[in-house]
């Protein structure tokens, strides 16, 4: 079936610095991407994603293209803030009218001043 | 309003009671969704409304019983639960067109089961 696999984490970063979060996927078909953000003790929202091979999601600061040849969907941002500390899910649908989205295990994120 | 708003935000319960948790949204939204999720895990789909109709049911055990009463609400009630289904209890919101366009989840009902 169709699956999600990032990496785990914790992650702690300094202020300004570089994020990459890796994600890759197994699928059938053509599936949409997305990264979804966890705040503290908040549900999850969407931060970006993509519905084809070669589209690159952005919000934020944060950056994601779809790679099909590779079959993944990193995340990345140039200079984190504190405010960025959360956790990160990669998620996949099979399809637009799919209502089922398959998450990874999420990446808990810690930025420190 | 783009906000799903869950109510309570904590609730704890023992496991012979039986209590219910809700979801309100106004954005219009004709598909609705509960998801449980433990602690540093991802949350997982337990059921979906489509048009005020349930469309998915993830196998979720008996003792959880969601109803859509209107297009704007969700329970789910709770009953004879057991300490393992502690957990965050998400509701999320979306076009039933392209549900996973955007899926707008609330801040979640955090659920001990005693």
């Amino acid at each position: 079936g169709d699956s999600v696999t990032q990496m785990e984490g914790p992650v702690t970063l300094s202020e300004e610095a570089f994020l990459t979060i890796n994600c890759t996927y197994t699928a059938t078909g053509y599936p949409s991407l997305f990264w979804y953000v966890q705040y503290p003790g908040e549900g999850l929202q969407l931060l970006l994603k993509a519905t084809k091979a070669d589209d690159k999601g952005s919000n934020k600061g944060f950056e994601a293209t779809y790679r099909k040849e590779t079959t993944s969907f990193h995340l990345e941002k140039g200079s984190v803030q504190v405010s960025d500390s959360a956790v990160y899910f990669c998620a996949l649908s099979a399809g637009s009218n799919d209502y089922k989205l398959s998450f990874g295990a999420g990446t808990t994120v810690t930025v420190r001043a | 309003d783009t906000e799903v708003t869950q109510t309570p935000k904590h609730l704890v319960m023992g496991m012979t009671n039986k209590k219910s948790l809700k979801c309100e949204q106004h954005m219009g939204h004709r598909a609705m969704y509960w998801y449980k999720q433990k602690a540093k895990k991802p949350p997982e789909l337990m059921f979906v409304y489509s048009y005020e109709k349930l469309s998915i049911n993830e196998s979720v055990r008996s003792r959880f019983s969601p109803e859509c009463p209107n297009s704007s609400l969700l329970n789910l009630h709770l009953h004879a639960l057991q300490p393992e289904d502690s957990a965050l209890y998400l509701c999320a919101s979306s076009q039933p067109g392209q549900p996973n366009e955007k899926l707008f989840f609330g801040s979640g009902t955090q659920l001990s089961v005693l």
